[in-house]
């Protein structure tokens, strides 16, 4: 069946500008993560999705990231006013319930 | 916030010979730990998700074990080959479900 899959691949961007990231998570998955992995770190948790429950936003950097999911399906991470700090592998993978996690193949994104 | 630790950061192995590299956490609050292979330019791949103490699973020729009471956790290859090269992450879930993932062990097979 189908996995993971996030869009785009690769996004490169001027610092300032706002950008939209897309992940479709596994049909029937109830939980949804974004991770990030900066250059040389290892992963870096960002934000939770379960259910119709309140996200767990405990690991988003700073109030420039936000994110939702629509349907409890497809989620958006955003990013306002991005800085060059920002740039790193955006992983985003959903589960099911409390079970392994599959990851998508993530994002690039280069603040230039 | 959880110290998930991985031992050591790096390590080379020739080829048929086996390794150990190790995953130590808090032991309290535990609910699960999860192994994942991380080969580079893909996605991370689950390998092992262990819930109880004593626990020992095996895919192929990696196998890891479950201390919950100490807090460790082991993953074992058995006659690396050049394909196991590749970033070993385990993560620890524990109340609040998200995982905490640790830094990492990169594994480099030489043939």
């Amino acid at each position: 069946g189908a996995g993971v899959s996030q869009s785009p691949s690769n996004k490169v961007t001027e610092k300032g500008k706002d950008v939209e990231l897309r992940c479709d998570p596994i049909s029937g998955h109830t939980a949804l993560y974004w991770y990030r992995q900066s250059l040389g770190q290892g992963l870096e948790f960002l934000i939770y999705f379960q259910g119709n429950s309140a996200p767990d936003k405990s690991g988003l950097p700073s109030d420039r990231f936000s994110a939702e999911r629509t349907g409890g399906s497809v989620s958006t991470l955003t990013i306002q006013r991005t800085q060059q700090e920002d740039s790193a592998v955006y992983l985003c993978a959903s589960s099911h319930r409390l079970y392994e996690q599959y990851f998508g193949p993530g994002t690039r994104l280069t603040v230039t | 916030i959880l110290n998930v630790e991985q031992s050591p950061q790096s390590l080379h192995v020739q080829e048929g010979d086996s390794t150990n590299f190790t995953c130590s956490f808090p032991s309290s609050n535990f609910y699960a730990l999860h192994w994942y292979r991380w080969e580079t330019a893909k996605s991370p791949e689950a390998l092992f998700v262990m819930t109880l103490n004593g626990d020992e699973k095996k895919k192929g020729r990696i196998s890891a074990t479950l201390n919950t009471k100490e807090g460790y956790s082991y993953l074992y290859i058995k006659g690396s080959q050049p394909e196991d090269s590749a970033t070993y992450l385990c993560a620890l879930k524990a109340a609040g479900n998200k995982l905490t993932f640790g830094g990492g062990t990169r594994v480099l097979v030489k043939p």
